[in-house]
């Protein structure tokens, strides 16, 4: 089946560890999504990417960090410098960067940080 | 940047026809309106999207207003499968606060 893995589901980290959140992606889409979700809130973006080896900060990058090495491929690392990282991270891929084309997303990971 | 506004939460019945508004008064004029929803614990799921034109698939209906200010998602019998937070998109990849839709039995 084509689709978005997030792992893990959960994530359990230590303040002032650095974190890695994986996302892979199977439908061969070219541009992929971060975004964090607070509890009652929306989607704010964090980064994106719309051609591997290349991305982009979205509103709230300051504290995470990515990656894009391979197209099924988009880490993100949660760093130490971002002040309040628990939340669900989801992250989405989309076949091209034009308004046209609808988003798909991942089940999400929910980060604590203890 | 094309601002959002949708209520914050709606009530509806089940059965019954539901109209979720949005307003987007600064769309740019090539940017299609797209509507998600969200289930709690999970990811945003698409539902329908649209340029100008009315649109129609199998969850839903999309109204767009002459001047694309504003759009209306139309879900046309409520079920308690529709209960969730709908998102209305004029911006591409942007989401607001969305709509929380309560369907009661």
């Amino acid at each position: 089946d084509g689709g978005i893995t997030q792992s893990p589901k959960y994530l359990f980290r230590k303040e002032g560890q650095n974190v890695t959140l994986s996302c892979e992606q199977n439908l061969n889409h070219d541009a992929m999504y971060w975004y964090r979700q607070d509890p009652g809130q929306g989607l704010r973006l964090i980064y994106y990417s719309q051609i591997v080896n290349d991305f982009q900060k979205g509103d709230i990058a300051e504290g995470y960090s990515v990656s894009r090495e391979k197209k099924e491929s988009f880490p993100l690392t949660v760093t130490s410098a971002q002040k309040n990282p628990t939340a669900f991270y989801l992250c989405a891929s989309k076949p091209g960067q034009g308004s046209y084309n609808e988003q798909f997303f991942g089940p999400g990971t929910r980060l604590t940080v203890l | 940047d094309a601002k959002t506004t949708q209520p914050n939460s709606m009530e509806s019945n089940e059965e019954e026809p539901v109209h979720l508004p949005c307003n987007h008064s600064t769309i740019s004029g090539t940017d299609y309106i797209h509507w998600y929803r969200q289930l709690p614990s999970q990811g945003p799921e698409y539902v329908i999207h649209g340029l100008t034109s009315n649109v129609n698939n199998r969850m839903a209906s999309l109204a767009i207003a002459e001047d694309r200010k504003s759009s209306t998602l139309i879900l046309h019998r409520a079920t308690l499968r529709d209960a969730a937070v709908y998102y209305c998109i004029p911006l591409n990849m942007r989401f607001g606060a969305g709509t929380r839709l309560t369907v009661k039995p």
